[in-house]
């Protein structure tokens, strides 16, 4: 079964704003990465934070994790119609062996 | 960074027939490997977990004498997906770790299986 939840399912918006993505999981964890996939392609990595911590950047990502919550978030900066794509978080849980499972994915738009 | 192919990238096939499905690491030794399915417009689901030289663990609900993985060497599992039926159709992805712990995984770029 899938780990958690994200919101919003989808989201439109135009060339230069920013884009805020949620993600929920319902197990501990030791780390939680988030991807990126192209419509009909693979997954795109884009960066992992650990369980101890709390914010990490790249680039124009910027990823938090609040572990209290069971939460992360990924903000884009200054999107661009190349972000266009689905975003999956993704938590790897030592659940008897370690495996990452995903979220469901929001699908981003950005409208040049 | 690291590499994962998959072969073939799409494949048609007819109800009734087995299609399998490589999975290699071209440049590093992967002692796991992950198979998941993904269905239009929906998230990845792990379908089975392969160390090398060891029997696969599948997940719940999966059948594992259709969905047969077989993880022979350490660049190398394959999928093989027995008797395929129109619902079987999906893009399935695989994914390669270097440890068995927690580590980067490396994704391929998939296959688009189309049972007629």
């Amino acid at each position: 079964s899938q780990q958690g939840e994200e919101d919003p399912q989808a989201l439109s918006i135009q060339e230069g704003e920013n884009a805020t993505m949620n993600c929920s999981y319902k197990t501990s964890i030791n780390n939680l990465q988030w991807y990126r996939q192209n419509s009909g392609r693979g997954l795109v990595h884009l960066i992992l934070i650990r369980s101890n911590e709390r914010e990490k950047h790249s680039g124009r990502l910027r990823v938090t994790l609040d572990t209290s919550k069971k939460s992360s978030s990924l903000l884009i900066t200054a999107s661009r119609a190349a972000d266009t794509a689905s975003y999956f978080c993704a938590t790897d849980a030592n659940t008897g062996g370690f495996k990452t499972i995903f979220g469901a994915g929001t699908r981003l738009f950005v409208k040049a | 960074g690291a590499v994962v192919s998959q072969h073939p990238s799409r494949v048609i096939c007819k109800s009734g027939t087995s299609v399998k499905i490589e999975c290699r690491s071209l440049d590093f030794q992967a002692t796991t490997m992950f198979w998941y399915r993904q269905f239009p417009k929906q998230s990845l689901m792990l379908m089975a977990t392969s160390n090398e030289g060891s029997k696969a663990t599948y997940e719940q609900g999966v059948e594992k004498d259709k969905f047969l993985i077989n993880h022979a060497s350490l660049t190398l599992s394959t999928l093989t997906v027995t008797s395929a039926h129109p619902e079987d159709s999906s893009f399935y992805i695989c994914s390669a770790k270097r440890g068995g712990g927690s580590d980067t995984q490396y994704f391929g770029p998939g296959t688009r299986l189309t049972v007629l």
